[in-house]
């Protein structure tokens, strides 16, 4: 099945500062999302972005899906920031299951 | 649209015993996703539904768990002679097509 890598595994951040997630994986896929999962650990979606570029106020991704990578880019990071940052996707050859990489786990100190 | 619930959000149990959780998907979405994600994890695919079609289940899955969808509309996991392997979140995902909405999830401890 699909391997999904994430990177780095912690990130510690000062307030303001900027940062980028990235996401590897190991076939192609049809469906590519990045998720925060907050303190109380609900699941939230940030994008759907299997190929292409998409920006939400502060965050931003990009997907290369022929090089099998994504990014998510977090600019003047806030203290809400903090939480987990999961990557998943799914593939053509891996049914309906959808695989989610380990998480980036992210801390932002005042 | 209320969002995805699931019921309850916490469950305390002895080992041994059986318990059944309860998703509620968004109204329409006919994809609906089982999770368990344990302490410092990511969220393990368990089971996926097309309406009340069970169609893909994981080899983590094993005979002690069941799933169901009746009518294509809220699903229920259950688990029967819990272990304290079993003890995790799990989450509860629907879907229109592609992109998934998850719930708050039901915390299982087994003592």
């Amino acid at each position: 099945g699909i391997q999904v890598e994430q990177s780095p595994p912690d990130l510690i951040l000062q307030e303001g500062a900027n940062s980028t997630l990235r996401c590897n994986f190991s076939d192609s896929v049809n469906n590519l999302q990045w998720f925060h999962q907050n303190p109380w650990g609900q699941l939230i979606n940030l994008f759907y972005i299997p190929s292409g570029t998409k920006q939400n106020g502060r965050l931003s991704a990009t997907t290369v899906a022929t090089e099998r990578y994504s990014l998510l880019y977090i600019s003047s990071s806030q203290t809400t920031d903090s939480g987990v940052y999961f990557c998943a996707v799914e593939g053509p050859t891996g049914g309906f299951k959808t695989i989610f990489g380990a998480g980036t786990r992210l801390f932002v100190k005042a | 649209d209320t969002g995805v619930s699931q019921d309850p959000r916490h469950k305390i149990t002895k080992r041994g015993q059986n318990v059944t959780f309860r998703c509620d998907p968004i109204s329409e979405h006919n994809r609906l996703y089982w999770y368990r994600q344990t302490l410092g994890q990511g969220p393990e695919f368990l089971t996926y539904f097309q309406n009340e079609a069970q169609l893909e289940k994981s080899r983590l899955l094993s005979d002690r768990f069941s799933a169901e969808r009746p009518k294509g509309s809220f699903s229920t996991l259950e688990i029967q002679r819990t272990e304290q392997g079993d003890s995790a979140m799990y989450l509860c995902a629907s879907s229109p097509g592609s992109e998934q909405f998850f719930g708050p999830g039901t915390r299982l401890t087994v003592l």
